[in-house]
């Protein structure tokens, strides 16, 4: 089947820590997103990127960072710079100008 | 510049009345809408989508949605809803970016439904 898989479900994170978010898709899709989503707030877009080896940032970029080097994977690092990682992060791609897929999300904790 | 307002934060209704969640957006430029729903602690799964043609677009689960391009809306309704519908419904806009070459979408803040028995 395919689809977009996020690792892991949870993740708690400790003060001045580095942590990375994973994100695979095997749709065979160009385009992968990262938003950040708040309760009321809706999905706020990170980070995306439409082709390998290159990605732009989206509105709320500050403290993140990513990399694609692969097709299929677009990490997510959520440096310690960002002072409130406490958020649940979605992962999504297209194939174009249409439907986003998601994945199924990771929660950030903060300890 | 882009926005998506969804007019109403949470949206009680009771099992098998009709529901009307609404969606309103700016844009200077052709758009593709989009309406998605989110089950608890999940991601995104798209409702329905209207690229071009017919203005009324039928999607899953009995959900429908009429695009009013005159009054730039894009209200999402269903005739009669069942408790397993709550969740909540994100609207969003999808247009050309002149900056990137490629697409950027903007979602709005999110409408609540619950469905009580």
């Amino acid at each position: 089947d395919g689809g977009i898989t996020q690792s892991p479900k949870y993740l708690f994170r400790k003060e001045g820590q580095n942590v990375t978010l994973s994100c695979e898709q095997n749709l065979n899709h160009d385009a992968m997103y990262w938003y950040r989503q708040d309760p009321g707030q809706g999905l706020r877009l990170i980070y995306y990127s439409q082709i390998v080896n290159d990605f732009q940032k989206g509105d709320i970029a500050e403290g993140y960072s990513v990399s694609r080097e692969k097709k299929e994977s677009f990490p997510l690092t959520v440096t310690s710079a960002q002072k409130n990682p406490t958020a649940f992060y979605l992962c999504a791609s297209t194939g174009g100008p249409e439907t986003q897929y998601f994945g199924p999300g990771t929660r950030l904790l903060v300890l | 510049a882009q926005s998506v307002t969804q007019l109403d934060s949470q949206v009680p209704v009771f099992e098998e009345a009709p529901v009307e969640l609404r969606c309103n957006y700016s844009s200077s430029v052709s758009v593709y809408l989009f309406w998605y729903v989110q089950y608890p602690n999940q991601g995104l799964q798209l409702l329905l989508k209207y690229l071009s043609g017919s203005t009324l677009v039928k999607g899953i689960n009995g959900f429908e949605a009429e695009f009013n391009k005159s009054q730039t809306s894009f209200h999402l309704r269903k005739p009669s809803v069942h408790i397993s519908d709550t969740a909540e419904y994100f609207c969003a806009v999808s247009e050309a970016s002149s900056s990137t070459g490629g697409f950027k979408t903007i979602f709005g803040a999110g409408t609540r439904l619950f469905v009580k028995a």
